[in-house]
């Protein structure tokens, strides 16, 4: 079956370190590949995508890059802020109408 | 221009005790979902709806119920609320398509004591 499988949180960063959030997925078929963030309170809003093998994302700071040999669409930022603290939430997209398929997510806390 | 919005923002219920959570979009969307997220294991699709006068049941659809009511608006039912049904509740809507971005609302907090 289809699955998105993530770093476990929390992950805990001072100011302007380096993040990664690792996910990692399981498909039949060419998956669409997805990161969303949750700011507290709020719903969540896609932060990049990545449609095809060796496309890159990027939005905001916040790169990923589709990876087929590996499965893999891990998140990275250089340089992160106190207003990136968030949930990140990877998920993938295959042929079945649009649905998504979650990770569990992973919560990330920046310390000024 | 609203975006995605869903009533009620919280909400008690006791076991047994019926509501129905509602969904608007005025994106013009086709495709609307039903999601809830549980600490831990992320957003699972209850149901979702791929065009106006469609509904298909998604990876947890036992205990609910839908109506997409027109083009706009899509509502999910409780007819009878188990503790378990206690999450938070997300409605989102599509283009269609696989690569789509999806827009969420805010969320309705429920708990079923």
């Amino acid at each position: 079956g289809n699955s998105v499988t993530q770093m476990e949180g929390p992950v805990t960063l001072s100011e302007e370190a380096f993040l990664t959030i690792n996910c990692t997925y399981t498909a039949t078929g060419y998956p669409s590949l997805f990161w969303y963030v949750q700011y507290p309170g709020e719903g969540l809003q896609l932060l990049l995508k990545a449609t095809k093998a060796d496309d890159k994302g990027s939005n905001k700071g916040f790169e990923a890059t589709y990876r087929k040999e590996t499965t893999s669409f891990h998140l990275e930022k250089g340089s992160v802020q106190v207003s990136d603290s968030a949930v990140y939430f990877c998920a993938l997209s295959v042929n079945q109408g649009g649905k998504l398929i979650f990770g569990q997510g992973t919560e990330l806390s920046v310390k000024p | 221009n609203a975006g995605v919005t869903q009533t009620p923002k919280f909400q008690v219920l006791k076991t047994g005790q019926s509501m129905t959570l509602q969904c608007a979009q005025d994106m013009n969307h086709n495709s609307m979902y039903w999601y809830r997220q549980d600490p831990g294991m992320g957003l699972r699709l209850i149901y979702y709806s791929a065009s106006e006068g469609t509904t298909d049941k998604g990876e947890v659809p036992n205990g609910y119920n839908v109506s997409r009511l027109n083009k706009r608006e899509f509502s999910l039912r409780l007819e009878s609320a188990a503790p378990s049904q206690t999450s938070v509740y997300f409605c989102a809507s599509s283009e269609q398509g696989n690569s789509r971005e999806q827009y969420f609302g805010p969320g309705t907090r429920l708990t079923v004591t």
